[in-house]
């Protein structure tokens, strides 16, 4: 149990276009759902906190504007990188708290390897 | 300021030789501490919770332990594929994100 997917595994995109990232939790329901970035040998930084028919909240210096939030049901959210730029490669992993059990569990998808060119 | 930090950065064994990994914190009001294990170029995978000073939880060779101020992942008899980085993370009562220190990456060796 406790499943967590993301879409694509990987993206190559050009500089300028938009990319979108899907997180799913495949068996459970998560009002609540997390987007981190991750540059190569670091840990992982919090960039926004997805609920289930609400704003997302976006950490401090991540731009919302660049990076859309929707979260749409209790199953899926998305991250938008719009007008994509190279710093924007990056590994984007999602996580989704499940709305049973533990208090402040999370379980994290595969992540989504984005390169800008 | 809540902050969470581990050691040691890199840690090499012997296939067999037991050891510890440390995760000191400071939190206002924790709600849970948290150890996941990630592979490259994968999402952390959820190992063990852990809510009260005194907890203890265990996993094949891995054993998390809880203190007022520390965490240890104490991994016994170790073998290659428990190579990857170990991240430790705590919830305070603030709100529901957790916080990550650096992790520490566990090489071993046959």
């Amino acid at each position: 149990g406790a499943v967590v997917s993301q879409h694509p595994s990987w993206v190559i995109c050009k500089s300028g276009t938009s990319v979108k990232i899907e997180c799913r939790s495949l068996d459970f329901q998560a009002t609540t759902m997390f987007w981190y970035r991750q540059f190569p040998k670091q840990s992982l930084m919090l960039m926004a906190t997805s609920n289930e028919g609400s704003k997302a909240t976006y950490e401090q210096g991540v731009e919302k504007d660049k990076f859309l939030i929707n979260h749409a049901s209790l199953t899926l959210s998305t991250l938008t990188v719009t007008s994509a730029h190279p710093e924007d490669s990056s590994f984007y992993i999602c996580s989704a708290q499940p709305d049973y059990g533990a208090y402040n569990e999370q379980f994290f998808g595969p992540g989504t390897r984005l390169t800008v060119l | 300021e809540d902050q969470v930090t581990q050691s040691p950065e890199a840690l090499r064994l012997q296939e067999g030789e037991s050891s510890s990994l440390n995760c000191s914190y400071t939190v206002s009001g924790l709600r849970g501490l948290f150890w996941y294990r990630q592979d490259p170029g994968k999402g952390p995978e959820f190992l063990f919770t852990l809510y009260s000073a005194g907890e203890e939880k265990e996993k094949e060779r891995l054993k998390a332990t809880l203190t007022k101020k520390e965490s240890f992942l104490h991994i016994t008899a170790p073998k290659p594929e428990d190579s990857a980085t170990y991240l430790c993370a705590v919830a305070n009562q603030a709100g529901t994100a957790l916080i990550f220190g650096k992790g520490t990456t566990l090489s071993v060796s046959s």
